[in-house]
């Protein structure tokens, strides 16, 4: 099994551009979620999803952010626009309801 | 989501066990202990949950006291690559985990 498959693994991108981070999770498993890591504010939990049902979006930081798990295998987790302070580690994790796999990250920088 | 209060660091010898506690006096009946552990520059990975009982693994053991208000994760031999972040969370089966700030730990050679 290949895990939790994330990309790209690094983005750099202009103020105000769309940006969109790639999930495959890991395949037989129902739940997928999004965190978001920085030296401030730690690990924060953005949106999960349950066979491709969104069930808690509060902690999605506002309207520019947008999540969608069109299919069991793929999510996307979009910013337009872009801000520096979105700058961050973006991890996606999937589970079958018990332990939670990691992918390795996309590390996001808005300049 | 009910809360746990972890050290912020400690430190360890290499080849020696390591205890490490956490305290969650607000736990619900139906919220699973679990522990999580970062290593640098990596993702977050599952080390061990449990809801009563003590639970071993080939990572690590988890001892839970009889009134669940505390747990302590056991690394039995810490080795240099145990050095990490290590989270302690609890969730119901299923739901989401809000990570807290963890406890660093360091491992001396």
């Amino acid at each position: 099994d290949a895990g939790v498959i994330q990309s790209p693994r690094h983005e750099v991108t202009e103020m105000g551009q769309e940006v969109t981070l790639r999930c495959k999770p890991i395949s037989g498993h129902d739940y997928l979620f999004w965190y978001r890591q920085t030296m401030m504010r730690g690990l924060e939990l953005l949106i999960y999803f349950n066979n491709n049902v969104p069930i808690d979006d509060s902690g999605m930081p506002e309207d520019r952010f947008s999540a969608k798990m069109p299919n069991a295998s793929f999510s996307t987790l979009k910013i337009q626009p872009s801000e520096p302070r979105d700058s961050a580690v973006y991890f996606c994790a999937s589970s079958a309801g018990g332990g939670l796999a990691f992918g390795q990250g996309t590390r996001l920088t808005v300049v | 989501d009910a809360k746990t209060t972890q050290p912020n660091s400690m430190e360890s010898n290499e080849e020696e066990p390591v205890h490490l506690p956490c305290n969650h006096s607000t736990i619900s009946g139906t919220d699973y202990i679990h522990w999580y552990r970062q290593l640098p520059s990596q993702g977050p990975e599952y080390v061990i949950h449990g809801l009563t009982s003590n639970v071993n693994n080939r990572m690590a053991s988890l001892a839970i006291a009889e009134d669940r208000k505390s747990s302590t994760l056991i690394l039995h031999r810490a080795t240099l690559r145990d050095a990490a972040v290590y989270y302690c969370i609890l969730g119901e089966y299923g739901n989401k985990l809000v990570f807290g700030a963890g406890t660093i730990l360091r491992v001396k050679s």
